[in-house]
């Protein structure tokens, strides 16, 4: 079945500092990826999401690119914050039926110091 | 909009308690998914339901389990009894089918069960 594999965590980054996170799937057909991030105390949120091979995905200065050929779909960030301090959440859609439902990695605690 | 709408935010009860959790998707979604989120289990998907109709169960974990969706804008997740293995936080997320397969999330309800 379909799967997502994210890096573990915590990461701790210094403010200013690059940031990837890995994301890797297992799917059949053609799935959209989905980048889900959740502050302390709250809901998921959306991120950004790309729905085909080599589309690329943005928001808040956070990118993703759909990786076909390596099945991919690292988020990067030039700059991080402190602000962005949260569990960042790499998904897929259903491909098949039961399409609307995602599949969620376990996700990845950041920690941006000042 | 006011995005999806959970109630209560917090719940403390005692074991052998019924708890009832409530949800209210975004206007105009027809789809509602039930998700449980711990530490050692993550996020797992229990139930959705598109237009009203309960399309998938195979996440509840067990008959004291339930949730229903008696009209378009409320939902109710059941447990009856409830158990300290219970206690987590809940998040309702709806989405429509012209969206993507993007869900939207609510704040969620942390259970407590003593």
């Amino acid at each position: 079945g379909n799967s997502v594999t994210q890096m573990e965590g915590p990461v701790t980054l210094s403010e200013e500092a690059f940031l990837t996170i890995n994301c890797t799937y297992t799917a059949t057909g053609y799935p959209s990826l989905f980048w889900y991030v959740q502050y302390p105390g709250e809901g998921l949120q959306l991120l950004l999401k790309a729905t085909k091979a080599d589309d690329k995905g943005s928001n808040k200065g956070f990118e993703a690119t759909y990786r076909k050929e390596t099945t991919s779909f690292h988020l990067e960030k030039g700059s991080v914050q402190v602000s962005d301090s949260a569990v960042y959440f790499c998904a897929l859609s259903g491909t098949q039926g039961g399409s609307e439902k995602l599949v969620f990695g376990k996700g990845t605690k950041l920690t941006v110091n000042p | 909009d006011a995005g999806v709408i959970q109630s209560p935010r917090h719940e403390v009860t005692e074991m052998g308690q019924e708890v009832t959790l409530r949800c209210k998707p975004i206007s105009g979604h027809d789809y509602l998914f039930w998700y449980r989120q711990t530490m050692m289990r993550g996020l797992e998907l229990l139930i959705y339901f598109n237009n009203n109709v309960p399309i998938d169960d195979s996440g509840m974990p067990e008959d004291r389990f339930s949730a229903k969706m008696p009209n378009a804008s409320f939902s109710t997740l059941k447990i009856q009894p409830s158990e300290p293995r219970d206690s987590a936080v809940y998040f309702c997320a709806s989405s429509w089918e012209q969206g993507g397969r993007t869900q939207y999330f609510g704040p969620g309800t942390r259970l407590l069960v003593l």
